[in-house]
C-alpha cells in the first residue's frame, strides 16, 4: 500500500456533474497538496494545506473547491468543469511546511479526470 | 519567483548506456532545495534524490549520481548503465518556502 492513496483512479464526468476526488495519507504528515498535470505542461500547484488550513491557492478557478477535514484527508470537489480541465490530478503530502523545506513530497498515483 | 528548466523533452538510449538529465533552477532565494522525481507509467511521482543550496558536493547512490553547481544553477542527474525499467518521465523540482516548482519533465526511453 502506498503512503498516499487517491480515489478514484479514473473519472469521466460531464460538464454539469458534481464529483469529488479523495486523497488519504498514512504517513503522519501535516501538509497536503493538490497538483494538476496536463499533457505537455509542467505540474501546476493548485492548493496547499497545512494543519487543515489552506496556505496557498494558486489562482485556481472556483469550480475547483478543496476541503481538508483533517491532516490525513484531502478532497477536491468538482462542479461545472470544462473539457480543458481534463488532466491527471495528483495529491501529495509532506511532513510540514515550517522547518522541513527539504522534506520531499510523497505523491499518490493520481486521478485521471476526463471531462466530456 | 522560481523557474525550473529541463531543456531535454525526450531522450532515447540503449540499455547499459549512461544518460544525464539536465536541470536549471533559477530563484532569488539563497536557501532552497532541489529534488529529482521519477514518474513511471503508473502515474505516481517517486522521490529519488534531494540537494540543498549550500551543499555542492556531488554524490553517487548506486546507479544514480547528481551534480549540483550553484554558479550555473544546474542540478544534473545521471543514470549509469541504464536499464529498461528506468524508462519514465523524470522531473526536476525546486523548493523555496511553500512552493515546490517542477520543470517540464524529460521522458527517458531505454531500449533493450
Amino acid at each position: 500500500e502506498t503512503g498516499v492513496t487517491q480515489t478514484p483512479r479514473h473519472l469521466v464526468m460531464g460538464m454539469t456533474n458534481k464529483k469529488s476526488l479523495k486523497c488519504e495519507q498514512h504517513l503522519g504528515h501535516n501538509a497536503m497538496y493538490w497538483y494538476k498535470q496536463s499533457a505537455k505542461k509542467p505540474l501546476e500547484l493548485m492548493f496547499v494545506y497545512s494543519l487543515e488550513e489552506r496556505v496557498e491557492n494558486n489562482s485556481v478557478p472556483s469550480r475547483f473547491s478543496p476541503e481538508c477535514p483533517n491532516s490525513s484527508h484531502l478532497f477536491l470537489h468538482l462542479h461545472t468543469l470544462q473539457p480543458e480541465d481534463s488532466a491527471l490530478y495528483l495529491c501529495a503530502s509532506t511532513m510540514d511546511l515550517g522547518s522541513s523545506y527539504n522534506s520531499p513530497l510523497h505523491f499518490g498515483n493520481g486521478t485521471r479526470l476526463t471531462v466530456t | 519567483a522560481q523557474k525550473v528548466t529541463q531543456a531535454q523533452t525526450e531522450i532515447s538510449v540503449v540499455e547499459k548506456e549512461d544518460v544525464t538529465l539536465d536541470c536549471v533552477y533559477e530563484t532569488r532565494d539563497t536557501t532552497y532545495y532541489l529534488f529529482w522525481y521519477k514518474q513511471p507509467p503508473s502515474g505516481e511521482l517517486v522521490f529519488l534524490i534531494r540537494r540543498n543550496s549550500f551543499d555542492e558536493q556531488n554524490e553517487i547512490s548506486g546507479r544514480y549520481s547528481w551534480n549540483f553547481q550553484k554558479s550555473t544553477s544546474s542540478f544534473n542527474f545521471t543514470i549509469t548503465a541504464s536499464q529498461v525499467v528506468d524508462s519514465a518521465v523524470y522531473f526536476c523540482a525546486g523548493r523555496a518556502g511553500n512552493m515546490l516548482t517542477f520543470g517540464g519533465g524529460t521522458r527517458l526511453m531505454v531500449k533493450p
